[in-house]
């Protein structure tokens, strides 16, 4: 089983259309959350810090359920530009490596 | 102000050839790593450097792999004897020590073995 677990999709929608997406991390001790974007032939960026309370950046908002070792990225209002792969990245404090996600790439269409 | 650099930004080479990638982190930044990038695929996490520390090797998938780190600064990835299973996109990445989850990635080396 991966470490971190994401559906790669692709996820083709409309813009304006709301999108979710789902990830899944092993680690029980896993300590820090991100969600990182990554166009395509580019490096990965980073979008947003995930915290247990919820956190909402724009159009983004980002939950971490603990419990269930569940992350989750919301989208509202698809812009064209938010066409990418996003990637789940988990730290699980072991030296500050990062653990990757295989990205779900999403395809905003007019 | 500057970002992480690396370079070459592609690089071909035939099976059994030695190939050298350099990264250039951010200034005063005291983290660097390397990951590399398969085709379709996630990152997979090389090997990490923080400050004068031992580096920590636990991702480096053979011993034909081997990284330094010169006067804290850049850092050269060595890949000997390449295979065709090595051609992937080589990122570095580096972070300041009072930020170390957040990683800014370079553009990348592509390297392709024929």
């Amino acid at each position: 089983r991966k470490e971190v677990e994401q559906d790669p999709g692709p996820f083709n929608v409309p813009e304006g259309a709301t999108v979710a997406f789902n990830c899944t991390y092993s680690n029980s001790a896993s300590q820090s959350f991100f969600w990182y974007r990554q166009d395509c032939r580019k490096e990965p960026k980073l979008l947003m810090s995930v915290y247990s309370s919820g956190n909402e950046d724009g159009r983004f908002t980002a939950q971490l359920n603990r419990a269930s070792q569940y992350i989750s990225l919301l989208i509202r209002d698809s812009k064209l530009s938010d066409s990418a792969t996003y990637l789940c990245v988990v730290n699980n404090n072991a030296g500050n490596m990062l653990t990757f996600g295989g990205g779900t790439r999403l395809m905003v269409k007019p | 102000g500057a970002g992480v650099s690396q370079s070459p930004s592609n690089k071909v080479t035939e099976k059994g050839k030695d190939v050298e990638l350099r990264c250039d982190p951010i200034s005063g930044h005291t983290a660097l790593y390397w990951y590399r990038q398969s085709l379709g695929q996630g990152l997979e996490f090389l090997i990490y450097f923080q400050g004068n520390s031992a580096p920590d090797k636990s991702g480096l998938p053979s011993d034909r792999f081997s990284a330094e780190r010169t006067g804290g600064s850049v850092s050269t990835l060595t890949i000997q004897r390449t295979q065709q299973e090595d051609s992937a996109v080589y990122l570095c990445a580096s972070s300041s020590r009072q930020s170390t989850d957040t990683q800014y990635f370079g553009p990348g080396t592509r390297l392709t073995v024929l």
